[in-house]
């Protein structure tokens, strides 16, 4: 169980296109999904909460007219990256929880791996 | 906000013997810990992890201690395989509504055959 599925794995795609990437929960309901950025040999630094229904909440220094995030359905997480440069490049994983509570383990996506060329 | 610091960076031992990852935190409010290990191009999957109300949690090879006044756990790992070699990341919870975690820097780990 607890299965999230992300998708695609790989993208690459021109610089100053858009590109969208899921996350859906596949067996349980996220009201919350988390979206993380790594670089390489790089921990996972936290870029967004999608909250379902409400507006995504975005940590300090992550543009939120530059990674658009829809959470419309309780399974179903975007992250959308506009106008995509260069410095984009990277590997975006989302995560989701099983249940509400503070103790309640995140369960990660497979990744996408982004190249902007 | 939450800041949560790692070491070592990376860590080689041999085949057998144990492997140890320290983290320190600096919420007081945090109270869940897990540990992650990432293999290479795959998600990071949870091992174990800790609530504040326990001091140490034992899984077969793994096992984790908290110590909530020093704000630090650690990850052992005993007997290590080459199958251990991985990248570990512990986390803390930090307050707040959506319990966001909060990763450390992650340790690249070695086991030597």
């Amino acid at each position: 169980g607890a299965v999230v599925s992300q998708h695609p794995s790989r993208v690459i795609c021109k610089s100053g296109t858009s590109v969208k990437i899921e996350c859906r929960s596949l067996d349980f309901q996220a009201t919350t999904m988390f979206w993380y950025r790594q670089f390489p040999k790089k921990s996972l630094m936290l870029m967004a909460t999608s909250n379902e229904g409400s507006k995504a909440t975005y940590e300090q220094g992550v543009e939120k007219d530059k990674f658009l995030i829809n959470h419309a359905s309780l399974t179903l997480s975007t992250l959308t990256v506009t106008s995509a440069h260069p410095e984009d490049s990277s590997f975006y994983i989302c995560s989701a929880r099983v249940g509400q509570g503070v103790n309640s383990p995140l369960h990660f996506g497979n990744g996408t791996r982004l190249t902007v060329t | 906000g939450e800041n949560v610091e790692q070491h070592p960076s990376t860590l080689s031992v041999q085949e057998g013997d144990s492997a140890v990852i320290k983290c320190t935190y600096s919420d007081s409010a945090s109270n869940y810990f897990p540990w992650y290990k990432q293999e290479l191009g795959k998600r990071p999957q949870l091992i174990i992890d800790i609530r504040s109300n326990v001091g140490e949690k034992k899984d077969q090879r793994i096992a984790v201690t908290l110590n909530k006044t020093a704000k630090h756990f650690s990850l052992h790992i005993t007997e290590t395989q080459p199958e251990d070699s991985a990248v570990y990341f512990c986390a803390a919870s930090s307050s707040g509504g959506t319990y966001k975690y909060i990763f450390g820097t992650g340790t690249r780990l070695k086991v030597l055959a």
